[in-house]
């Protein structure tokens, strides 16, 4: 299992450009997250779904959308960047049943919005 | 609000050092609390998930210990190793709608000097 991925790695975008940050996971895991961390500030839930088809809120969720339509990826779109959106980016993934779901997380996406 | 709160922000011990650091959260709809390691330029690791108070678990030199009551738990490094250098998150789930969403701490950075 290559477990959670996520493409790019880093990337440099302009104030007002557009990217998706992509997502998959393999194990065919039910529920799937976005974080972005921030320094000193832990990790901020942007969006989560809990099945193909189903997208909720996180708590940091303005300036981005997500979609689910498969259960293995689950992509996050920034449509107008903007400085406050640098940061790292973390896509994570849990099976969902049970109090033990630990979440597996992807090797994160590095973005900075000059 | 809810808060989950770690404490110290950053720690830096000699190697051989035992060392441990605390994680409070609101005690009322506790569900489980998560510990996760998380090493420079990775991606954050599970290493516990606990659900019952009084519960104590251990892997290798680490260890920690939960309190639902008061909404506490500790986590122990034994004997401090360069390796361990790393921030430690705790991160608590509230079975909030069965969603598997997590709340986490701002992290402590642990800094072994060998």
């Amino acid at each position: 299992n290559a477990g959670v991925t996520q493409t790019p790695k880093f990337r440099i975008l302009k104030i007002g450009q557009s990217m998706t940050l992509q997502c998959t996971q393999d194990m065919n895991h039910n529920y799937m997250y976005w974080y972005r961390q921030d320094p000193g500030m832990g990790l901020k839930l942007i969006y989560y779904s809990v099945g193909a088809g189903i997208t909720d809120k996180g708590e940091v969720p303005n300036g981005y959308n997500v979609s689910r339509s498969t259960t293995e990826d689950f992509p996050l779109r920034l449509e107008l960047a903007a400085p406050s959106q640098t940061s790292v980016y973390f896509c994570a993934s849990t099976y969902g049943q049970g109090p033990y779901n630990e979440q597996f997380f992807g090797p994160g996406t590095r973005l900075t919005v000059l | 609000i809810l808060n989950v709160e770690q404490s110290p922000q950053s720690l830096h011990v000699q190697e051989g050092d035992s060392t441990n650091f605390t994680c409070s959260f609101p005690s009322s709809n506790f569900y489980a609390l998560h510990w996760y390691r998380w090493e420079t330029a990775k991606s954050p690791e599970a290493l516990f998930v606990m659900t019952l108070n009084g519960d104590e678990k251990k892997k290798g030199r680490i260890s920690a210990t939960l309190n639902t009551k008061e909404g506490y738990s500790y986590l122990y490094i034994k004997g401090s190793q360069p390796e361990d250098s790393a921030t430690y998150l705790c991160a608590l789930d509230r079975q909030s709608g069965n969603t598997g969403k997590l709340i986490f701490g701002q992290g402590t950075t642990l800094q072994v000097k060998p």
